[in-house]
C-alpha cells in the first residue's frame, strides 16, 4: 500500500490566491483527518470525516477554509483567499476507525 | 480528552535504552494512552498504545503505572534514526475516528 498520498508536497502562492490541497487516504479507511502544523501552535486538528461525512470542523480557523470529501478515496482542503498567516505544513491522516491514524507526508504551504 | 505532561527534551546515547515519561493524572477509566512520534519533516507515526497492561511491539514498550496516572515509553536500543519528537496522547479508543489532540511532546536526541 502506498500510504496516505498528499499533493502537492510544496505550494508557494501569493496572498489572496486560492489554494487547494489534496489527499488520498489509504484504501478501506473510513476516517480522514486534516491537521495543520506551525512552530507557534504545533499540530492542530482542522476537521475530520467519518464515512465521507464531516464530523467536527471546529478547528477550521475561519470561513476562508473549507474541506470536502466527495468519495472515500479523495478529500480536498481549500483556502480562499489565502493569507500569509496560513503558511504551515498541512497533514492528512486516515484511520480504519479503530486505533491508529496514518499520516501523509504533508504539504508545505507558503503564502507570500 | 485528558491532558498530558511531558518533558520538553531528553538526550540518549546510541544503543542505550530511551525512557520517555508522561504524566496523565486526570485520565479517565475508558481512555487509552497512545504514543506517536514525528521525525523531522515527516508526518507523525503511530508507535504503541495501551489501557492498563504493559504493551510491547517491534518498536517499543509501554509501561503504565497501576494507578494509570503516568506511563513510560521505552525504546530498548535507541538509534540515531529514533531522534524525533515523541507525543503522548490520551483518548477514548474504538470510537469512530476520534481525533488526536497533540501537545508539545518530548524532543528526543540520540547521539553517537
Amino acid at each position: 500500500d502506498a500510504g496516505v498520498i498528499q499533493s502537492p508536497r510544496h505550494e508557494v502562492t501569493e496572498m489572496g490566491q486560492e489554494v487547494t490541497l489534496r489527499c488520498k487516504p489509504i484504501s478501506g479507511h473510513n476516517s480522514l483527518f486534516w491537521y495543520r502544523q506551525t512552530m507557534m501552535r504545533g499540530l492542530e486538528l482542522l476537521i475530520y470525516f467519518n464515512n465521507n461525512v464531516p464530523i467536527d470542523d471546529s478547528g477550521m480557523p475561519e470561513d476562508r477554509f473549507s474541506a470536502k470529501m466527495p468519495n472515500a478515496s479523495f478529500s480536498t482542503l481549500k483556502i480562499q483567499p489565502s493569507e500569509p498567516r496560513d503558511s504551515a505544513v498541512y497533514f492528512c491522516a486516515s484511520s480504519p476507525g479503530l486505533d491508529e491514524q496514518y499520516f501523509g507526508p504533508g504539504t508545505r504551504l507558503t503564502v507570500t | 480528552d485528558a491532558k498530558t505532561t511531558q518533558p520538553t527534551s531528553m538526550d540518549c546515547a546510541e544503543g542505550r535504552a530511551a525512557n520517555l515519561p508522561c504524566n496523565h493524572s486526570t485520565i479517565s477509566g475508558n481512555e487509552y494512552v497512545y504514543w506517536y512520534r514525528q521525525i523531522h519533516s515527516q508526518g507523525p507515526q503511530y508507535i504503541i498504545h495501551g489501557l492498563k497492561n504493559n504493551e510491547t511491539n517491534e518498536m517499543a514498550s509501554l509501561i503504565i503505572t497501576e494507578d494509570r496516572k503516568s506511563s513510560t515509553l521505552i525504546l530498548p536500543h535507541a538509534t540515531l534514526r529514533d531522534t524525533a519528537v515523541y507525543y503522548c496522547i490520551v483518548r477514548v479508543a474504538h470510537q469512530a475516528g476520534t481525533a488526536l489532540i497533540f501537545g508539545k511532546g518530548t524532543t528526543l536526541s540520540v547521539s553517537s
